[in-house]
């Protein structure tokens, strides 16, 4: 079946950098975008970024474009999420996920568990 | 970007009730590109609806949802106590893609 185990997270102060990534399983991982989402405590969901299938084009917000960088690495099914100039306002839980039909201008269908992440000095 | 606002924020009801959770985008989701997630407290959101109508896979015909433009809506029609959940609306036409902010749907 179709996992998503994101690993990573941890405490890390303000400025300074993290890199998220998520093992994939059960499914063609090279033929799908994948996306990365965000809830902060007590915060609704944030879309983080996105990468296509290939890995030529990502997409994010405002909030994170020049501080994070999203990659993957199909010969490994595993995704990444590169966090620099870290904020305490990036303080989540984070989340991997699918894209239902394998472009990026699809639901999510699958959800890694989230792994948290807290900017704390 | 296209900001998605959900209505109520809290809906207090009681199972056998029906649910109307409402979602309203500030510029039209193109081709109904639009989404409902439930979210459970330490589990992952799973996909409900997509394409503003469709079910996802194992999704049971008690949800429901309609809408197009810039009005989305999603009905669930007979409470049963694990739909007890906050929902999110999501539209992924338009980079960056973005969610409402929830509608909390509690037991009363």
């Amino acid at each position: 079946q179709v996992q998503l185990v994101g690993s990573g997270g941890g405490v890390v102060q303000p400025g300074r950098s993290l890199r998220l990534s998520c093992a994939a399983s059960g499914f063609t991982f090279s033929s799908y975008a994948l996306h990365w989402v965000r809830q902060a405590p007590g915060k609704g969901l944030e879309w983080v970024a996105v990468i296509s299938y290939d890995g030529d084009n990502k997409y994010y917000p405002d909030s994170v474009r020049g501080r994070f960088t999203v990659s993957r690495d199909n010969s490994k099914n595993t995704l990444y999420l590169q966090m620099s100039s870290l904020r305490p306002e990036d303080t989540a839980v984070y989340y991997c996920a699918r894209a239902l039909w394998g472009s990026y201008r699809s639901p999510l269908d699958y959800w890694g568990q989230g792994t948290l992440v807290t900017v704390s000095s | 970007e296209i900001v998605l606002t959900q209505s109520p924020g809290t809906l207090s009801l009681s199972p056998g009730e029906r649910a109307t959770l409402s979602c309203r985008a500030s510029q039209s989701v193109s081709s109904s590109y639009l989404a409902w997630y439930q979210h459970k407290p330490g589990q992952a959101p799973r996909l409900l609806i997509y394409g503003a109508s469709s079910r996802a896979t194992g999704i049971p015909d008690s949800f429901s949802g309609s809408g197009s433009g810039t009005d989305f809506t999603l009905t669930i029609s007979r409470l049963e106590p694990a739909d007890f959940a906050v929902y999110y609306c999501h539209q992924y036409g338009t980079s960056p893609y973005t969610f409402g902010q929830g509608t909390k749907l509690e037991i009363k």
